[in-house]
């Protein structure tokens, strides 16, 4: 089972947009038996699912959130990342990369992003 | 987007009780369901996919089953580690979704 850390800034300001990197060890981004995924939880509620790639570079996003998001594929570098664009006060969540098929069998431990000026 | 509905949204229970949850979805995701485990400041982890399959390493006592667009976690015998919130989610179409959780806490 492959082990994923998220990293990149704690604080992001309004309108700004914010960037995620996920990093693979012990397995490799172009598994092709894996999607991997971003998911986010704001404080005290539930779990969203943002979107996936595939180590083809094929993206699926979640229609709430197309318009704002980006996700990419470093296969020379063992990573995924996310951008999410024009951000306000409701992005402020925990953000978890995830691997898997048709479910998340690897988390990252996740990441607080708050966006606050 | 389908809908995944869960029930309860709490309970309370004691060491030892079967504990049912159960997770309804808006129309047919076949058996493509997975069940959750979080636990308060952690990431979720894989208890149950395909609506019946047990994840590799975890316990026996947690089991799933379907009935056509229900689903139900049963967990045989609660301990004291299972206490914590439980997510379904489907993954039968864009977007996959989750249920809003179950949070399991001691009587």
């Amino acid at each position: 089972q492959v082990q994923l850390q998220e990293s990149g800034p704690g604080l992001v300001k309004p309108s700004q947009t914010l960037s995620l990197t996920c990093t693979v060890s012990g397995g490799s981004v172009s598994n092709n038996s894996y999607f991997w995924s971003w998911v986010r939880q704001p404080a005290g509620k539930g779990l969203e699912w943002i979107g996936r790639i595939y180590t083809t570079g094929s993206t699926n996003y979640n229609p709430s959130l197309k318009s704002r998001v980006t996700i990419s594929v470093d296969t020379s570098k063992n990573q995924f990342s996310l951008k999410l664009s024009s951000v306000t006060a409701a992005d402020t969540a925990v953000y978890y990369c995830a691997g898997g098929w048709t479910y998340f069998n690897s988390w990252g431990q996740g990441t607080l992003v708050t966006v606050s000026s | 987007d389908i809908q995944m509905t869960q029930s309860p949204s709490s309970l309370s229970a004691s060491v030892g009780d079967r504990v049912t949850i159960t997770c309804r979805a808006s129309q047919s995701i076949t058996s493509y369901l997975n069940w959750y485990q979080q636990k308060a400041g952690k990431a979720p982890k894989l208890l149950i996919y395909d609506a019946s399959k047990l994840q590799s390493g975890v316990p026996s006592r947690f089991s799933g089953s379907e009935s056509g667009t229900d689903f139900t976690l049963t967990i045989s015998s609660l301990q004291p580690e299972d206490f914590a919130t439980y997510y379904c989610q489907h993954s039968y179409n864009i977007p996959w979704t989750f249920g809003q959780g179950t949070k399991v806490e001691i009587k």
